[in-house]
């Protein structure tokens, strides 16, 4: 079953601009986690932001979490080709299982 | 982090057999997980795989399709049984760390034809 509806299910946009992607969840939870799959290849875990954080950074990836919204967003800066993937939102309860969203599509165009 | 490995990485088989899929972790770990992803999708939780106790599967999924062996705490397997060209996909295992971060194999494409 899926747990998070990522929005917008695909994104184009010019390097160098940021992408934002958003993602909202229906039940309540211990962290939620961002991952990106290249096409065809495996997922690489993002970041985690536990349910007790609002924000986290890594590098150019900002996230957010809104517990009250059941949402997160999660922002790239200064885009680049390499960004091209899929994002997936993945969230984790009580009992360990990581339940994926639907992901969305980000497109960077040279 | 943990190193893991999944094999086969890819396979074409013929409708009505079944295919086991192998997944070495590089460490002891208490829970495993096994995910589908088909074409185009995201990723669908099959089962929760512990050591010493039968698979725990999710809504949609049955252990006489998937069943699935965990003998020790680094290594289980995956078999998909009687398969239909609906079973092709990418299966992926997966184990989550104390900090609750996830680590995945490279995945199985399978090819039912």
């Amino acid at each position: 079953s899926q747990q998070g509806e990522e929005d917008p299910q695909a994104l184009s946009i010019q390097e160098g601009e940021n992408a934002t992607m958003n993602c909202s969840y229906k039940t309540s939870i211990n962290n939620l986690q961002w991952y990106r799959q290249n096409s065809g290849r495996g997922l690489v875990h993002l970041i985690l932001i536990r349910s007790n954080e609002r924000e986290k950074h890594s590098g150019r990836l900002r996230v957010t979490l809104d517990t009250s919204k059941k949402s997160s967003s999660l922002l790239i800066t200064a885009s680049r080709a390499a960004d091209t993937a899929s994002y997936f939102c993945a969230t984790s309860n009580r009992d360990d299982k990581i339940i994926f969203g639907k992901g969305t599509r980000l497109h960077i165009l040279p | 982090s943990a190193v893991i490995s999944q094999k086969p990485s890819r396979d074409i088989c013929q409708r009505g057999t079944s295919l086991t899929i192998q997944c070495q972790v590089d460490s002891q770990v208490t829970m495993m997980f096994w995910y589908r992803q088909q074409p185009g999708q995201s990723l669908t939780l099959i089962a929760t795989a512990n050591q010493g106790s039968e698979a725990t599967y999710e809504s949609g999924f049955v252990i006489d399709k998937f069943p699935i062996s965990r003998p020790n705490l680094t290594f289980s397997t995956l078999t998909v049984s009687n398969m239909s060209p609906e079973d092709s996909s990418i299966y992926l295992c997966s184990v989550a760390r104390d900090r609750g971060e996830a680590f995945f194999g490279q995945g199985t494409r399978l090819t039912v034809v």
